[in-house]
């Protein structure tokens, strides 16, 4: 069965100090892996997608990578306003409905 | 990035009322728009997969019914949820795919409250 797992599930971190968010996946046929933050009451917002093991992308102080079993979403520095749910959700097989599979999130908090 | 909008925001109704969720792609066209349901401090649940010109795709255990979709257009699909139960109260968020992109692209939601 397809299975997407996050942990941690709550992560607490002072402002600046470094850390990562892990999503292993257990899929047939990965096609992609997304990576999502949610801010209380808003809808996800896009932040990666990444398609083969070794792949990396970076945008401010995020960077996603993943391997063939697991991502990470590696966070440098953060600031208060890092603060969110973070989201990980894969495509996999030869279906193209788009659909997608989810984790159940990493609640992330910056202390200033 | 794409924009997705929903409109309302928030709806409080009566139970046994029906209420109505739009999903507009702002700046695309989308032939297909997802339908999440979220709970709080819970992950999204797909409910429907929206196909513009057809029915939708309904995932177990959702009832046909009682959330009716409607994808009229590329740019509109419709939840309405029917006679409306406190327990039918969540946060409904839609997704759409651009096309020739993987990434889904988010409205900001709807939180529906049934007193």
């Amino acid at each position: 069965e397809d299975q997407v797992t996050q942990s941690p599930e709550a992560l607490r971190l002072q402002e600046g100090e470094s850390s990562s968010l892990n999503c292993s996946y257990t899929v047939s046929g990965l096609r992609g892996l997304f990576w999502y933050r949610q801010d209380p009451g808003k809808g996800p917002e896009f932040l990666f997608t990444l398609y083969s093991a070794g792949e990396e992308k970076e945008k401010e102080r995020l960077k996603a990578t993943l391997t063939k079993k697991e991502s990470f979403l590696h966070i440098t520095a953060p600031k208060p306003e890092d603060s969110a749910t973070y989201l990980c959700a894969v495509q996999a097989g030869e279906d193209s409905n788009y659909q997608l599979i989810w984790g159940a999130g990493t609640k992330l908090i910056i202390k200033p | 990035g794409a924009v997705v909008s929903q409109h309302p925001s928030r709806v409080i109704c009566k139970s046994g009322t029906s209420v109505k969720i739009e999903c507009r792609s702002l700046d695309f066209q989308a032939t297909t728009m997802f339908w999440y349901r979220q709970f709080p401090k819970k992950s999204l649940m797909l409910m429907a997969t929206s196909n513009e010109g057809s029915k939708a795709t309904y995932e177990q255990g959702v009832e046909k019914d009682k959330f009716l979709i409607n994808h009229a257009s590329l740019t509109l699909s419709t939840l309405t949820v029917t006679s409306a139960h406190p327990e039918d109260s969540s946060f409904y968020i839609c997704s759409a795919p651009t096309s020739g992109s993987d990434e889904q692209y988010f409205g900001p939601g709807t939180r529906l409250t049934v007193t």
